[in-house]
């Protein structure tokens, strides 16, 4: 079946750091890929999607590729700001948009 | 637009005890999700409707959890009786038919004790 892998957290970076979260998938045909984004006590927000191969999601400062030929979709921000800490999911639908299928997510925290 | 709205936001209850949760999803929204989100894990799908009509259940727990969605706009899910391992955020989600437009609810975050 479908699946994501996402990195452990916490991932801990100062201010203006750059920012990395790497997330795979597995899935049978051509999903659609997502990153969401949980700030603490509020539910999911969409930050970012991709929905074809070496599409590039970008939403706040946030970037993500879709790379069929690693099955990836790795989350970038070049200067991240305290505000930006939360959790970040990695997600996959399958074509018929039926049901998302979340990773595990990883929590970034942002030091001053 | 008004969002997905659940409540209530927070839930205490006994073990063996029943609990219902309810969402409004966005209007015209065809589709109807629940998901729940256990402590630090990813949300899992319980079930989803298209208008009125559980299409997918597959993964709900059949034996103490049901859910409705009357005449295709609010759904309510159930769970009798709890038990410990309930606890987590359940989740409700909306998007237009056949396409990827979700908007998730604030979720309601059951603690059974």
């Amino acid at each position: 079946g479908n699946s994501v892998t996402q990195m452990e957290g916490p991932v801990t970076l100062s201010e203006e750091a750059f920012l990395t979260i790497n997330c795979t998938y597995t899935a049978t045909g051509y999903p659609s890929l997502f990153w969401y984004v949980q700030y603490p006590g509020e539910g999911l927000q969409l930050l970012l999607k991709a929905t074809k191969a070496d599409d590039k999601g970008s939403n706040k400062g946030f970037e993500a590729t879709y790379r069929k030929e690693t099955t990836s979709f790795h989350l970038e921000k070049g200067s991240v700001q305290v505000s930006d800490s939360a959790v970040y999911f990695c997600a996959l639908s399958d074509q018929g948009f039926q049901k998302l299928v979340f990773g595990t997510g990883t929590r970034l925290l942002v030091s001053p | 637009e008004a969002g997905v709205v659940q409540s209530p936001r927070y839930k205490i209850i006994e073990k063996k005890q029943p609990v219902a949760f309810w969402c409004n999803p966005i209007s015209g929204h065809n589709t109807l999700y629940w998901y729940r989100q256990n402590l630090g894990q990813g949300p899992e799908l319980l079930i989803r409707y298209e208008n009125e009509e559980a299409v997918d259940d597959s993964q709900l727990p059949k034996d103490r959890f049901s859910a409705e969605r009357l005449k295709g706009v609010d759904s309510t899910l159930k769970i009798q009786p709890a038990e410990l391992g309930d606890s987590a955020v359940y989740l409700c989600a909306s998007s237009p038919r056949d396409s990827y437009g979700y908007t998730f609810g604030s979720g309601t975050r059951l603690t059974v004790v």
